[in-house]
């Protein structure tokens, strides 16, 4: 099956400063997802990017699908945006689902 | 105005008891489904409905059941619960098989003692 890694593991800030989280894919994919759980468990869902750029706020993301990686940006962090940063994909075919991968922690820190 | 909402939020209960986690979502989507998260917060597809049709099943023991009433609810029973089963369950849904964004519900912290 194809596989998500998430780099780095662990990332620690301090508030104010900016950050780039990468995500590798084994193999194409139709569909890329960046989530964010938050200290309280919540799974939120930043961006739907198979491919190209977007943006919300201090956050953007941006898939180059045919390199088979995804980077997520946070700009001017805040000790809100600490959790676990999810990274998942699905190749589109029938029966199949978003697979994650092992996440990236960040904590900003005051 | 809650989009995915499950209950319970939290479940303690013994080894070999039955116990379900309901889901509920009132997007209008199609698909539903059922996530683990294990203790290294892991996240694995467990099963996948579509308008009330099992379309994905992974490598779940059996004694592990979805229900799907309507598409707008999922339901999962879990029998003769074990220790290795402790782990937050979420339900979450799309509106079309995954092609657009999924949203999880708020999960369900089982602990099995």
């Amino acid at each position: 099956g194809i596989q998500v890694e998430q780099s780095p593991p662990d990332l620690i800030l301090q508030e104010g400063a900016n950050s780039t989280l990468r995500c590798n894919f084994s193999d194409s994919v139709n569909n890329l997802q960046w989530f964010h759980q938050n200290p309280w468990g919540q799974l939120i869902n930043l961006f739907y990017i198979p491919s190209g750029t977007k943006q919300n706020g201090r956050l953007s993301a941006t898939t180059v699908a045919t390199e088979r990686y995804s980077l997520l940006y946070i700009s001017s962090s805040q000790t809100t945006d600490s959790g676990v940063y999810f990274c998942a994909v699905e190749q589109g075919q029938a029966g199949t689902a978003l697979i994650f991968g092992k996440g990236t922690t960040l904590s900003v820190s005051s | 105005d809650t989009a995915v909402s499950q209950t319970p939020k939290y479940l303690v209960t013994q080894m070999g008891n039955d116990k379900s986690i309901k889901c509920e979502q009132n997007l209008g989507h199609d698909t539903m489904y059922w996530y683990k998260q294990d203790s290294k917060k892991f996240l694995k597809i467990m099963f996948s409905y579509n308008n009330k049709e099992l379309i994905i099943n992974e490598t779940v023991p059996n004694r592990f059941s979805p229900k799907s009433p309507d598409k707008a609810h999922l339901n999962l029973h879990i029998n003769s619960l074990e220790l290795g089963d402790s782990a937050v369950y979420f339900c979450a849904s799309s509106p079309q098989g995954g092609w657009e964004k999924l949203f999880f519900g708020s999960g369900t912290q089982l602990s099995v003692l």
